[in-house]
């Protein structure tokens, strides 16, 4: 079975601009979550979709936001980058249907530099 | 505020011993435990989830989960010096994790 995937791996902008990131989950699984890794700061959370609406989200600004489509893959988009944005975004996929229902998979990320 | 704390290390063990990670957290009414295992460059991998107190082995690694003092270990027996990489703890209610910021350990030859 495919893992996660994430593109681009690699990113970068500058400030001002805006980025979207994109998230395929592993086949079958419904729910995609976004996190921000930073050396600082460790892993974040940043929002999870499930069947296409918005369950959770944590505490960043709503210059971040995302999305996700009915085939499940979800992306997220930053506006108005910062250099504090930074960082290596993660998504994780979970199926929600076996017993370990809501173990979460990564994918490999996404190196964001903002300039 | 969910908290999950973890001893920032680094946890220098010789190779062939036992490493023990330990976590604590915040939040009673969690309801699953994982712990992550980050090699530096890359993304958190799944090594272990635990539900229930008591322990759960899976060859070399063995989880340990105490609700009542709110405490989640990761033993890991014969270290080898491959097991070098920061170790994440995560905390779930329902869907989302906490994590810690990670314990760093160091295996040596």
């Amino acid at each position: 079975k495919a893992g996660v995937t994430q593109t681009p791996r690699y990113l970068i902008k500058t400030r001002g601009q805006q980025v979207t990131l994109s998230c395929s989950p592993i086949s079958g699984h419904r729910s995609v979550s976004w996190y921000q890794q930073t050396p600082g700061q460790g892993l974040q959370f940043l929002f999870e979709y499930f069947s296409e609406t918005q369950r959770n989200k944590g505490n960043f600004p709503g210059r971040f936001s995302g999305r996700q489509f009915s085939n499940s893959r979800s992306e997220m988009n930053v506006s108005t980058l910062e250099l504090g944005d930074s960082a290596l975004y993660l998504c994780a996929s979970a199926s929600y249907r076996a017993k370990a229902y809501n173990e979460q998979f990564f994918g490999p990320g996404t190196r964001l530099t903002v300039l | 505020q969910k908290e999950v704390e973890q001893n920032s290390g680094p946890l220098s063990v010789p190779e062939g011993a036992i490493a023990s990670l330990n976590c604590t957290y915040s939040d009673r009414g969690s309801q699953s435990f994982f712990w992550y295992r980050q090699y530096s460059g890359k993304s958190p991998e799944l090594i272990m989830s635990i539900y229930s107190n008591g322990d759960k082995e899976d060859g070399r690694f063995t989880a340990q989960l105490n609700k009542a003092s709110q405490y989640v270990s990761l033993l890991i027996r014969d270290s080898q010096p491959s097991d070098s990489a920061t170790y994440l703890c995560a905390v779930s209610g329902y869907s989302t994790l906490t994590f810690g910021k990670g314990t760093m350990l160091l295996v040596s030859p």
